[in-house]
């Protein structure tokens, strides 16, 4: 299994700030998923970010708004720039990995930051 | 464009009933399926997958796939209070990482 950790847990900014959400995962990952989760809505994959290479980010989504670093393999930032009310959300950090019950991968997620806009 | 398609609910049911979740999928090509479960405020826990069509338990809950109809159910037996939370349904097709998850069913368990 994989621990995954995130800091802020939650936040309230000011529009036009910009707010770097981390992650940090208690083993080391070759990809790490950045998801958004806007309230009574599923979750909305932001960009896969793989170490030592740009992000990779899905339609909608661009790296001006939210830029993302990944310096190592157990670590990844992702920043949520010129913020506006639209903005606010749940931010969620996700790896995959293998369970102790299988061989399978399934995919973990850490505990989200919850923004909030004003 | 990959949908996964999910009843908002809520679905609310006696403690002690069977709780019925169904998700249909687009794209006839997926091969793994996996059902969470989210809680308010907190975030998304595995708590089945299933890859092959027909029926896959484990302790109160069973996962049913049928890829000819394009549907996965999970069935909660007993249901207790405490299975009160989103039930989000992902669909992942082969040779890819990145699941698509569908907007998830509110289940109620009332006492």
């Amino acid at each position: 299994s994989a621990v995954i950790s995130q800091k802020p847990s939650r936040d309230i900014c000011q529009r036009g700030t910009s707010l770097t959400i981390q992650c940090q995962v208690d083993s080391q990952v070759t990809m790490m998923f950045w998801y958004r989760q806007q309230p009574g809505q599923s979750l909305t994959l932001i960009a896969t970010a793989n170490q030592g290479s740009e992000a990779t980010y899905e339609s909608g989504f661009v790296i001006d708004k939210f830029p993302i670093s990944r310096p190592n393999l157990t670590f990844s930032t992702l920043t949520v720039s010129n913020m506006s009310p639209e903005d606010s959300s749940i931010y969620l950090c996700s790896v995959w990995g293998a369970t102790s019950a299988s061989s399978t991968d399934t995919q973990y997620f850490g505990p989200g930051t919850r923004l909030t806009v004003l | 464009q990959k949908e996964v398609e999910q009843n908002s609910g809520p679905l609310s049911v006696p403690e002690g009933a069977i709780a019925s979740l169904n998700c249909t999928y687009s794209d006839r090509g997926s091969q793994s399926f996996f059902w969470y479960r989210q809680y308010s405020g907190k975030s998304p826990e595995l708590i089945m997958f299933i890859y092959s069509n027909g029926d896959k338990e484990d302790g109160r809950f069973t996962a049913q796939l049928n890829k000819a109809s394009q549907y996965v159910s999970l069935l909660i037996r007993d249901s207790q209070p405490s299975d009160s939370a989103t039930y989000l349904c992902a669909v992942r097709g082969g040779g890819s990482y990145i699941p698509t998850f569908g907007r998830g069913t509110s289940l109620i368990v009332h006492p």
